[in-house]
């Protein structure tokens, strides 16, 4: 069966800007969580999603945000760039939420802001 | 706040030989989960632990937990070329409040031949 699809796969964008990432998860997966993963930081929980609602949320700042439709599909949005920002974006989805044993990650979306 | 720290963050083996990396967290939990990623790829799930002293195997490695010690081990025996890349230890406690997944700071391991 497909796997967790994340596109684009590479962007380059600038300060300032703003940028939509989209993930569709597996098929019947109604959980998709987005993390952010940086040399520095490693990888840090941005937020999860389950049926359409926001269930838990990383320590970022406001210009991070997402939702999720009603056919599971999540988007994530980063608005007024900044250079540290430039990281790759994974999503994971799961059946169920909190079901990290079952999560499954996408090839990931790799931002980078000049 | 849950914190995971893995050792070593580095790790260069010769082939054949055996190695452990270690994986601490800080609060209280009964759910740890070991991933493999390679470079420019995405996070593999490889082993899941539900329980203090679940042990589970796959080939080369093996992974265990000590919950009340809070600790986590992932066990290389004879180790092959293949097995380069980087592993994390996740760790969350739903159970305890605590949802989100945390990572460690991951082991970049080599493999010399």
């Amino acid at each position: 069966k497909a796997g967790v699809t994340q596109t684009p796969r590479y962007l380059i964008k600038t300060r300032g800007q703003q940028v939509t990432l989209s993930c569709s998860p597996i098929s019947g997966h109604r959980s998709v969580s987005w993390y952010q993963q940086t040399p520095g930081q490693g990888l840090q929980f941005l937020f999860e999603y389950f049926s359409e609602t926001q269930r838990n949320k990383g320590n970022f700042p406001g210009r991070f945000s997402g939702r999720q439709f009603s056919n599971s599909r999540s988007e994530m949005n980063v608005s007024t760039l900044e250079l540290g920002d430039s990281a790759l974006y994974l999503c994971a989805s799961s059946r169920y939420p909190t079901n990290a044993g079952e999560l499954f990650f996408g090839e990931g979306s790799r931002l980078t802001v000049l | 706040e849950l914190k995971v720290e893995q050792n070593p963050l580095f790790l260069s083996m010769q082939e054949g030989k055996n190695y452990t990396i270690y994986c601490n967290y800080s609060t209280t939990s009964d759910r740890l989960y070991w991933y493999r990623q390679d470079p420019g790829k995405s996070l593999e799930s490889l082993f899941v632990l539900l329980s203090n002293g679940a042990v589970k195997q796959e080939g080369r490695l093996m992974a265990s937990l000590d919950t009340k010690a809070r600790l986590s081990t992932l066990h290389i025996t004879a180790a092959v070329h293949d097995l380069s890349a980087t592993y994390f230890c996740a760790v969350d406690a739903p159970n305890f409040g605590n949802e989100k997944l945390t990572f460690g700071t991951g082991t970049r391991l080599t493999i010399i031949p």
